[in-house]
Formats: C-alpha cells, sequence, structure tokens
C-alpha cells in the first residue's frame, strides 16, 4: 500500500511569504502529526490531527497553523516566513492516536526561506 | 517538560561489531518509546517500538530494552552493517490531558559502519 506522500519535497521561499504543507496519510489512518527537523533544535512537534480536529499542538508561533480534512489528508501553513523556518518537515500517520501506534513518516518538505 | 537524550552523539565502527545505542528520559510516566532511523535528507523509519509494560522487543539483527523507572532505554544492534549507516533516534510518547498525545525526540546517535 502507498506510503505516507507529502508534497511538495523541496521549495523556496523568501521571508515574509507564507506556504502550505501537505500531507496524505496511509489509507484507513486517521491520525496525522507533523514535525519541525533544523539541525540545531532537532525534531520538534508542531500538531497532531485525529478526525478533522487539532489534538495537540506544540510550543510554536501562530503563523504555524494546520488542518485536516475529511479524507485525513492534512495541510500545514506558515505565514509571514522568516530565515529560522527553514527546515525539513515531516508528518506521520497513524491508525490512531499518535502515541499508540506505531508512525509511519512522509520523506519530508524542504523548506529553505532565503 | 519531557526531556530525551542520546549518548553517544556519533559512532563510528567497524563492519561485524555489536553495539549499544542509548537513550534516557527525565519523565518515567511515558505511554511508549520508539526507536527511528533517518537516513540523510530522508523521513523516519519506525524500528521498534516498546509498550510502558513490556520490558524489550526484537526485530531481526535490532533489540530495544526498556527500564521505565531509571528512564533508560538501549537499541542493541547485532552484527553491524554499512547498511545500518544512518543517524538512530529514540522518541517517547507522553499522553496529555486533551486526549492527544505527543512523542519527544532525542537528538540521535549518527552511526557509521565502516567495511
Amino acid at each position: 500500500k502507498a506510503g505516507v506522500t507529502q508534497t511538495p519535497r523541496y521549495l523556496i521561499k523568501t521571508r515574509g511569504q507564507q506556504v502550505t504543507l501537505s500531507c496524505s496519510p496511509i489509507s484507513g489512518h486517521r491520525s496525522v502529526s507533523w514535525y519541525q527537523q533544523t539541525p540545531g533544535q532537532g525534531l520538534q512537534f508542531l500538531f497532531e490531527y485525529f478526525s478533522e480536529t487539532q489534538r495537540n499542538k506544540g510550543n510554536f508561533p501562530g503563523r504555524f497553523s494546520g488542518r485536516q480534512f475529511s479524507n485525513s489528508r492534512s495541510e500545514m501553513n506558515v505565514s509571514t516566513l522568516e530565515l529560522g523556518d527553514s527546515a525539513l518537515y515531516l508528518c506521520a500517520s497513524s491508525l490512531v492516536s499518535s502515541g499508540a501506534n506505531v508512525l509511519t513518516f512522509g520523506a519530508g518538505s524542504r523548506l529553505t526561506v532565503l | 517538560k519531557q526531556e530525551v537524550t542520546q549518548i553517544p552523539a556519533a559512532l563510528s565502527v567497524p563492519e561485524g561489531e555489536n553495539l549499544v545505542l542509548n537513550c534516557s528520559f527525565t519523565d518515567s510516566a511515558i505511554y511508549n518509546l520508539q526507536w527511528f532511523r533517518q537516513d540523510p535528507g530522508k523521513g523516519l523509519t519506525s524500528l521498534l517500538l516498546i509498550q510502558s509494560s513490556q520490558r524489550e522487543q526484537t526485530s531481526g539483527r535490532l533489540n530495544a530494552s526498556l527500564d521505565k523507572s531509571s528512564g533508560r532505554s538501549t537499541l542493541y544492534i547485532a552484527a553491524s552493517q554499512p547498511g545500518d549507516s544512518a543517524t538512530y533516534l529514540c522518541a517517547v510518547t507522553n499522553y496529555l490531558g486533551s486526549g492527544g498525545s505527543r512523542l519527544t525526540f532525542g537528538e540521535g546517535t549518527q552511526l557509521t559502519v565502516n567495511p
């Protein structure tokens, strides 16, 4: 079966712009969680969605937002981009809660902010 | 606040060696612990998941142990191969009052297995 698909894989933006990243989970998975990975901070939790509801949010500013659709696909948006937002953004899906089951990660979306 | 530490940060071994990667966490009220592998520029691949009630899990040449009371886990890799070269990450799950959960990751151990 298809894995977790993230698009786009690579993108370059300039400061002040906004970006939307997409994540399609494994078929049947209802939980989608997002992580930011940077060399300095490692992997940090952004948010978790389940059945179109945000269950949990990490310690990120309001510029970071997300949503989940009825088909479990999820998007995250970052507005007013800053240089420090350059990172690999990873999405993971699981059957139910992200903590109870094995997570399957996508390949990530690498964002560069100039 | 949960904190996860992995030691060593980097490890280089010759092919065939057995090795141990260490992970420690500060809050023992975890739901489970997972070990992941990450290849350069790629996403994470789940290797093993240990529930809080379990002591260890095995998959092929990999064995992970969990001592929840002391806040420690180890990943044992037997007969290492060059293809095992990657960054290994440990993550613990804590449940939150909202019904959601949060994974906290360590910084990872970068493993190089030399032919």
